[in-house]
C-alpha cells in the first residue's frame, strides 16, 4: 500500500527564515494535498497539486510536485509566528479514487520571534 | 464557506461507556470520512461513507462503528470505549468527484478513563 513519509518530522525556525518540508511517496501521486493544523485544531486545505512539475503558491507558501510525482515540497518564505503548527501531506491512494485520502505524519513547524 | 461541524470539542468518557461523536456538514457533500489522530501517527482512517446509509471500513476500524442515516451527518460510536481510543478524532467531508478536497471540522478531543 502507498505510504507518506514526510521530513522533517519537526522544525524550529528563527523568524524569517526559509524553510522547506518535504512529502516523498512511495508510489507515483496521484494528486498532493496540503494542509494545516494548529494545535488542537481541524486541518486548514493549502492547496492541491496534480500534475508533475506544477508549482503553486499562496501568499508566503510554494508548493511543488515534482516531475516524477512521486515527491512534493512546502517552502515558506521569510517565516512568520502565524505559520506555526502542523504541516501534513495527503494524497488519493489510487488513481481515480473518489474521495479517500492517505496522510503523511505531519511535520510540526514552531518559528522563534 | 464549507462548514464540518463536530458536536463537542473535548470530551471525557469511562471505561466501557458507549460514546457517540456527531459530524454535521452543510455542503450537500456526498463523502464524510471519520479519522484519528495520534502522535507520530498522523491520520488514520475510521470509517468513510459515501451516500446515506452507505460506509466502508478504513485502516482503523475495529471497536468503532457509523451511522449515516441523513446526507448532512456522520456518527461516530464507540460500543465500549476502552482507554487506548482516547485519541483525537476529526470528520471531514467531500464531494465524491475524483480530486475533491476533503473538508475538516475542529475535531474532538476524547480522553477515556
Amino acid at each position: 500500500s502507498q505510504e507518506l513519509e514526510q521530513s522533517p518530522q519537526s522544525l524550529i525556525v528563527q523568524e524569517g527564515k526559509n524553510l522547506t518540508i518535504n512529502c516523498t511517496s512511495s508510489k507515483t501521486l496521484y494528486g498532493l494535498y496540503w494542509y494545516k493544523q494548529k494545535y488542537g485544531e481541524g486541518l486548514i486545505f493549502l492547496m492541491m497539486l496534480q500534475k508533475g512539475g506544477e508549482e503553486k503558491s499562496h501568499e508566503k507558501i510554494t508548493a511543488k510536485l515534482d516531475e516524477k510525482k512521486q515527491q512534493s515540497s512546502l517552502h515558506i518564505t521569510a517565516s512568520q509566528p502565524s505559520h506555526a503548527g502542523i504541516y501534513l501531506c495527503g494524497a488519493p491512494p489510487s488513481p481515480g479514487n473518489t474521495g479517500k485520502l492517505i496522510f503523511g505524519q505531519g511535520t510540526t513547524l514552531q518559528v522563534k520571534p | 464557506d464549507v462548514k464540518v461541524t463536530q458536536s463537542s470539542r473535548y470530551l471525557v468518557k469511562r471505561t466501557g461507556e458507549k460514546v457517540f461523536l456527531e459530524c454535521v456538514q452543510d455542503m450537500d457533500h456526498e463523502n464524510m470520512f471519520w479519522y484519528r489522530q495520534d502522535p507520530g501517527l498522523g491520520l488514520r482512517l475510521i470509517y468513510f461513507s459515501y451516500d446515506v446509509k452507505m460506509k466502508e471500513k478504513g485502516d482503523i476500524p475495529e471497536g468503532y462503528s457509523v451511522s449515516r442515516e441523513k446526507k448532512e451527518r456522520f456518527s461516530l460510536i464507540l460500543e465500549s470505549a476502552s482507554t487506548n481510543q482516547t485519541s483525537m478524532y476529526l470528520c471531514a467531508s467531500s464531494r465524491r468527484q475524483y480530486q475533491e478536497t476533503q473538508y475538516f471540522g475542529p475535531g474532538t478531543r476524547l480522553l477515556v478513563l
